[in-house]
């Protein structure tokens, strides 16, 4: 069955300073990468994906994520960090052709930004 | 805000009773999935309903079910309900398969006791 891992359960930084949130997953397979957000009192929502292409991927707000397929990763990434992306982050996956196309998602990174 | 509307906002209830979700996708979404989040876990994919019929399902028991009718609104039911259920679950509409991009209700929170 595949999984997802987020190693850091809860990063605290100062604003201004870079982010980067790791995500690796288990499956061999074609995949779909997704990153959520969920902003203190508001809905999930999607910041990025990855579908095939380029690996780096830009979405919202300032963030990218880099596939990296030969490290099975998905690094969530932001060069400078502002107090308003205080949130929990989700990494997610889902089974390429051939899988399940069931979502499994990371245990969420909570993210703390100091003014 | 998604459009994506769920009800009630909290409930709770006693072991083995019943429990009926409600969702209400956004328009023109004919797609919709339902999580079940556990205090300090990512969502867990319970089961995803396209054009009213069942088209995929996570690791969960039979007594978790769902009805998606005409309108793409949706209903998640659980029977026999454990406190293990306690949970924060989440309805999600996308217009296509589920690769596409989901919009998350605010949640229901359920509290058995």
């Amino acid at each position: 069955a595949q999984s997802v891992s987020q190693h850091n359960h809860h990063v605290i930084l100062s604003e201004a300073a870079s982010l980067e949130l790791g995500c690796n997953y288990s499956y061999g397979g074609t995949v779909n990468l997704f990153w959520y957000v969920q902003y203190p009192g508001q809905h999930l929502q999607l910041l990025l994906k990855y579908f095939s292409g380029d690996p780096l991927v830009k979405g919202i707000k300032g963030f990218e994520a880099e596939f990296i397929k030969s490290k099975f990763s998905f690094n969530l990434r932001k060069p400078s960090v502002q107090w308003s992306d205080t949130a929990e982050y989700f990494c997610a996956v889902i089974l390429g052709s051939g899988g399940s196309y069931i979502p499994t998602f990371g245990r969420g990174t909570s993210l703390i930004v100091h003014p | 805000e998604t459009g994506v509307t769920q009800s009630p906002t909290h409930l709770i209830k006693t072991r083995g009773q019943q429990v009926t979700l409600r969702c209400s996708s956004q328009s023109g979404h004919n797609t919709v999935s339902w999580y079940q989040q556990a205090l300090g876990q990512g969502p867990q994919f319970i089961f995803q309903y396209y054009r009213e019929e069942e088209n995929g399902r996570g690791n969960f028991p039979p007594r978790f079910s769902g009805l998606q009718f005409p309108n793409y609104s949706s209903e998640l039911n659980v029977n026999a309900l454990e406190l293990d259920d306690s949970a924060l679950y989440l309805c999600a509409s996308s217009s296509e398969t589920i690769q596409e991009t989901q919009y998350f209700g605010p949640g229901t929170r359920l509290l058995v006791l």
